[in-house]
Formats: C-alpha cells, structure tokens, sequence
C-alpha cells in the first residue's frame, strides 16, 4: 500500500531557528512530490513540485529537497508568519496507475515563536 | 481569478438529510476533485472528475454522489448525512503539472 509519512507531526521553533520536516514515502512510479501550507481555517496553497531525486526548490525562506524515498521542506531563520501545517503528497505516475490519485501525509504543524 | 470557490462555509445537518457542497473554478481545469480532511486522517479523496460528462470515485465515496455538467462546477452530494461525514470538505481543480488549487472548505457537521 502507497503510504506517506510526515515527521515530526508538530514542531516549535524559535524566530530564527532553522530546522527541517521530513516526507518519507513507500510507493513506486513516483510522478510528483507536492509540498503544501496550510493556515488554519482555510485550504492547502500549493508551495512546489518535486519531480526526480536530487532536485530542489526554493521560495523565500523554504527549500524542498527530494531523494529516491523522502523529501525534506528546510525552513531556515523562520518568521512567526512561517506557522502553519505543512503536508505532502505524492503522485503516482500513470502507467503505475495512479495518475489521478494523490497521496496526502497528515502534516507537520510548525509554530515559530518570537 | 477567483480560483476555486466553495459555499456553503459551514453547515450542520441532522442525520438522514440530504445536502449538496458547491464548488466552483474559473481557471479552466479539466480535472477536479472532492477531498475529506479529518484530524489525524490527513486528506483523503472523495470522488474526482477529468471533465465535463466524467466522474470516477475516490478512497472514500461511500455515502456521495457527484457530477460534472460544465467544466467550471462540481458539486458534491451527501445523499443521507451521517454523523460519520462530518468533516471538512475540500474542492480541488488540477493545473497543467499535477499541482492542485484548493477552496477556502466547507466545515459540515452532523448531529
């Protein structure tokens, strides 16, 4: 069974303080690796796509990263406007037949503190 | 753009009755999709359509229905709430390179 994986499932940082989540996942044919934000109360915002191992994305004080069996979203000297659950997900390519199936992980929930 | 818009907000229902959740793009994707987001569960898919005149079901679609008349709407059907559907429901539309748009949710809750 596709499974994704997400750790640690909350994390408390310190404005500054950088630190790294982890999605590890257990499928094959993998199409895509997506990070997302989610703020309280409202749906996920689509942050970056992964696509083959050793590739890389950045967007202001976020860096994903991408291995043959995990991704990690760096956050480095984070803000208290970067709290919010951060999930992943994977797509499975479509001769694997999962082309229209994504795969969410349960999320980390990151609170930075002043 | 409005993106992808969702009503109601919220909603409570008794058990038995029947509701539909409004979704609603204005991008012009083809693919479209209907997830539960529960605590602990993560998000799971409901029911999903690549266009207009086609549907499919999801990892959970016992209890709902869908249909897709037109490219910019897919609503979603709880045909006998129960207390087991309330959650958080969210509309997605897909981009051209798989990345998903999502409503603001509608939180339902049955009693």
């Amino acid at each position: 069974e596709d499974q994704v994986t997400q750790s640690p499932e909350a994390l408390r940082l310190q404005e500054g303080e950088s630190s790294s989540l982890n999605c590890s996942y257990t499928v094959s044919g993998l199409r895509g690796l997506f990070w997302y934000r989610q703020d309280p109360g409202k749906g996920p915002e689509f942050l970056f796509t992964l696509y083959s191992a050793g590739e890389e994305k950045e967007k202001e004080r976020l860096k994903a990263t991408l291995t043959k069996k995990e991704s990690f979203l760096h956050i480095t000297a984070p803000k208290p406007e970067d709290s919010a659950t951060y999930l992943c997900a994977v797509q499975l390519g479509v001769l694997t037949g999962g082309g229209n199936k994504l795969t969410f992980g349960t999320g980390t929930q990151l609170k930075v503190e002043l | 753009n409005a993106g992808v818009t969702q009503t109601p907000k919220f909603q409570v229902l008794k058990t038995g009755q029947s509701m539909t959740l409004q979704c609603a793009q204005d991008m012009n994707h083809e693919y479209m999709s209907w997830y539960r987001q529960d605590p602990g569960m993560g998000l799971r898919l409901i029911h999903y359509s690549v266009g207009a005149g086609i549907t499919d079901q999801g990892e959970v679609p016992n209890g709902y229905n869908v249909s897709r008349s037109t490219t910019e709407d897919f609503p979603l059907r709880l045909l006998s709430a129960a207390p087991s559907q309330t959650s958080v429901y969210f509309c997605a539309s897909r981009g051209p390179n798989y990345e998903q748009y999502f409503g603001p949710g509608t939180r339902l809750t049955v009693t």
